[in-house]
């Protein structure tokens, strides 16, 4: 079974800084990866998406890059915003169903 | 364009009672998806549906039931509530290798 782990579980940083946040998973196996953003009360919106065959994908200010043979991504944020206060969620996707990390709470202070 | 919808978006209930949550798309899409999501576990797989008239079970499928008679709605039954279901309950649905949220069910049963 995939194991998704995302670590930390929780930041905080003062705006401006630049920013990583990590994801690791069990099986190498993976179709794709993908970052989600959470807002509390809200649903999933999709950030990013890494085909397996591709190693990184970016959107503005946002980067995630993919190393399936050590089964790690990670998402780069830079020029961090109090807007970008979220929960990160990353999941693989297996056959039919994504598998979920259980998400790093940023806090970005003005 | 109203993407995907759920309904209710708030529910308490009694243990024992039966409910259905409703999700719909207007995107046409194929695939349709119900998750729950607590605390500290992340977001886990409920039923899936690869088109009208199919279901398949997930990761964590027993105490719940679900039909797609129609393409663009995915039904999630409770036939007998219980308090270890009090959960957030998201719908999604697929297009491509992207999928789209809805804004969630939050549902207590005590």
């Amino acid at each position: 079974k995939q194991e998704v782990t995302q670590i930390p579980a929780a930041l905080s940083v003062p705006e401006g800084e630049n920013l990583v946040l990590n994801c690791s998973f069990t099986d190498s196996a993976i179709y794709n990866l993908q970052w989600f953003r959470q807002d509390p009360g809200k649903g999933l919106t999709s950030l990013l998406l890494i085909q397996s065959s591709q190693r990184e994908q970016t959107s503005g200010r946002l980067n995630a890059s993919l190393d399936k043979s050590s089964g790690r991504s990670t998402l780069y944020i830079a020029a961090s915003q109090p807007g970008d206060s979220a929960t990160y969620l990353c999941a693989c996707t297996s056959g039919y169903a994504l598998n979920f990390g259980k998400g790093t709470s940023l806090l970005v202070t003005p | 364009n109203a993407g995907v919808t759920q309904t209710p978006k708030f529910r308490v209930l009694k243990t024992g009672q039966s409910m259905t949550l409703l999700c719909a798309q207007d995107m046409n899409h194929e695939y349709m998806y119900w998750y729950r999501q607590d605390p500290g576990m992340g977001l886990r797989l409920i039923h899936y549906s690869v088109g009208e008239g199919t279901t398949a079970k997930g990761e964590v499928p027993d105490g719940y039931n679900v039909s797609r008679l129609k393409k663009q709605n995915f039904l999630l039954g409770l036939e007998s509530a219980a308090p270890s279901q009090t959960s957030v309950y998201f719908c999604a649905s697929q297009t491509g290798d992207t999928q789209y949220f809805g804004p969630g069910t939050r549902l207590t049963v005590l």
